[in-house]
């Protein structure tokens, strides 16, 4: 079965500073892995997508990393703004439209 | 289109009550999800369609829990007999998927509506 791990749970960071924050799942066969957010009481926005076959992707001063065969994700968030705070969630898919087996997420907070 | 509609946004109900969600997905998404949220933890999967197909169900959908997709467009969501327990953030996520004979193709991006809060009392 597979399970998707977050670290830290929180961080709280001056804004202005770069971040990573940290996902890992145990079965390496993924089809795909993604990053969300979700602000407070809100769905969830999709942020980067990367293919297995793909080592990272970047969307602004967003960047997400994969290591497939260590089951391991970054996602780099370059000069955080206070507008970045919520909650960042990582999600993998096994097969070509399957369900997301999520992790629990990282909350983030950004302070001016 | 503006996205993936859920109603209601909130549903406060009491023990042993049967509730109904609805969600609409983007125009021409095939594929629907549903997904449970509850305080702290990350999206659970409790069902998806292809269509008007259900093509798999988890484990967490209890026989309380049914859903359907009539006509491969909206798609309903009832709790019946609710329970505390079952007080959750209910999240509705549709998507493209792209199929031919040469194989899948397309991101399949999942895109998420609002939820629905759901407090049983």
């Amino acid at each position: 079965k597979q399970e998707v791990t977050q670290i830290p749970a929180a961080l709280s960071v001056p804004e202005g500073e770069n971040l990573v924050l940290n996902c890992s799942f145990t079965d390496s066969a993924i089809y795909n892995l993604q990053w969300f957010r979700q602000d407070p009481g809100k769905g969830l926005t999709s942020l980067l997508l990367i293919q297995s076959s793909q080592r990272e992707q970047t969307s602004g001063r967003l960047n997400a990393s994969l290591d497939k065969s260590s089951g391991r994700s970054t996602l780099y968030i370059a000069a955080s703004q206070p507008g970045d705070s919520a909650t960042y969630l990582c999600a993998v898919t096994m097969e070509y439209g399957n369900k997301l087996v999520f992790g629990a997420g990282t909350i983030l907070r950004v302070k001016s | 289109d503006t996205g993936v509609s859920q109603d209601p946004r909130h549903k406060i109900t009491k023990r042993g009550q049967n509730v109904t969600f609805r969600c609409d997905p983007i125009s021409e998404h095939n594929r629907l999800y549903w997904y449970r949220q509850t305080l702290g933890q990350g999206p659970e999967f409790l069902t998806y369609f292809q269509n008007e197909a259900q093509l798999e169900k988890s484990r967490l959908l209890s026989d309380r829990f049914s859903a359907e997709r009539p006509k491969g467009s909206f798609s309903t969501l009832e709790i019946q007999r609710t329970e505390q327990g079952d007080s959750a953030m209910y999240l509705c996520a549709s998507s493209l998927g792209k199929f031919s004979g040469q194989g899948r193709f397309g991101k399949n991006i999942q895109y998420f509506g609002a939820g629905t809060r759901l407090s049983v009392l």
